[in-house]
């Protein structure tokens, strides 16, 4: 089983450049977020979406954009990316917890590792 | 808003002890606490997920327990081994809206044979 798939795993960027970072789930999960890792800094949500279509800010989403126009994709994007963003990325999803049934347990991908320059 | 905190930041102890790892949380009112492992360059395990009714969930050697009045779980782990060293994350997931989660700063474990 794939999970949480993310892509690319590691890239370099100079700053100003754009791109894309690449979110897919195969469990038909309606929640899914992107975080950033930092030390010292635990995981910050950056944004979210509960839905096809639908997406939300969470704790630290300037320079950031994100769409999910599939259900199984969520995409992180960097429009002119700056130093401050070097982080780990991490996406992550669960079922809605809006039905009783669904526990809300949350997946975690391996993580994209971006550095700025 | 949520505060989740974990005690100790670091844990360093010799192979075979059985240990406890604390996690804390201001608001009571949650969906459930999810407890993860996260190795060196890799992302989050899931561990153990205990609803909020739940007072406890054990798999294998693992056993976390919830006291959502006190707001406080602990992860316990019987008869440590070197493989077990990683560090551990508790989320706190809300209980309304879309359930937002919070995640604790994590607990540093070293295993020593």
């Amino acid at each position: 089983n794939a999970g949480v798939t993310q892509t690319p795993k590691f890239r370099v960027l100079k700053t100003g450049q754009s791109m894309t970072l690449l979110c897919a789930q195969d469990m038909n999960h309606e929640y899914m977020y992107w975080y950033r890792q930092d030390p010292g800094m635990g995981l910050r949500l950056i944004h979210y979406s509960v839905g096809e279509g639908t997406t939300a800010k969470g704790e630290v989403p300037d320079g950031y954009n994100v769409s999910r126009l599939k259900k199984q994709n969520f995409l992180l994007g960097l429009e002119s990316a700056a130093p401050s963003q070097t982080s780990v990325y991490f996406c992550a999803s669960s079922y809605s917890i809006s039905l009783a049934e669904n526990t809300g347990e949350l997946f975690f991908g391996e993580g994209s590792r971006l550095t700025v320059l | 808003k949520q505060e989740v905190t974990q005690i100790p930041a670091a844990l360093s102890v010799p192979e075979g002890e059985n240990l406890v790892l604390n996690c804390s949380f201001t608001d009571s009112a949650i969906y459930n606490l999810q407890w993860f492992r996260q190795d060196p360059g890799k992302g989050l395990t899931s561990l153990l997920l205990i609803q909020s009714s739940q007072r406890e969930q054990t798999s294998g050697r693992l056993n976390a327990s919830l006291d959502k009045s006190s707001g406080r779980s602990t992860l316990y782990i019987a008869a440590s081994q070197p493989g077990d060293s990683a560090t551990y994350l508790c989320a706190v997931r809300g209980g309304t809206s879309y359930g937002k989660l919070t995640f604790g700063q994590g607990t540093i474990l070293t295993v020593h044979p």
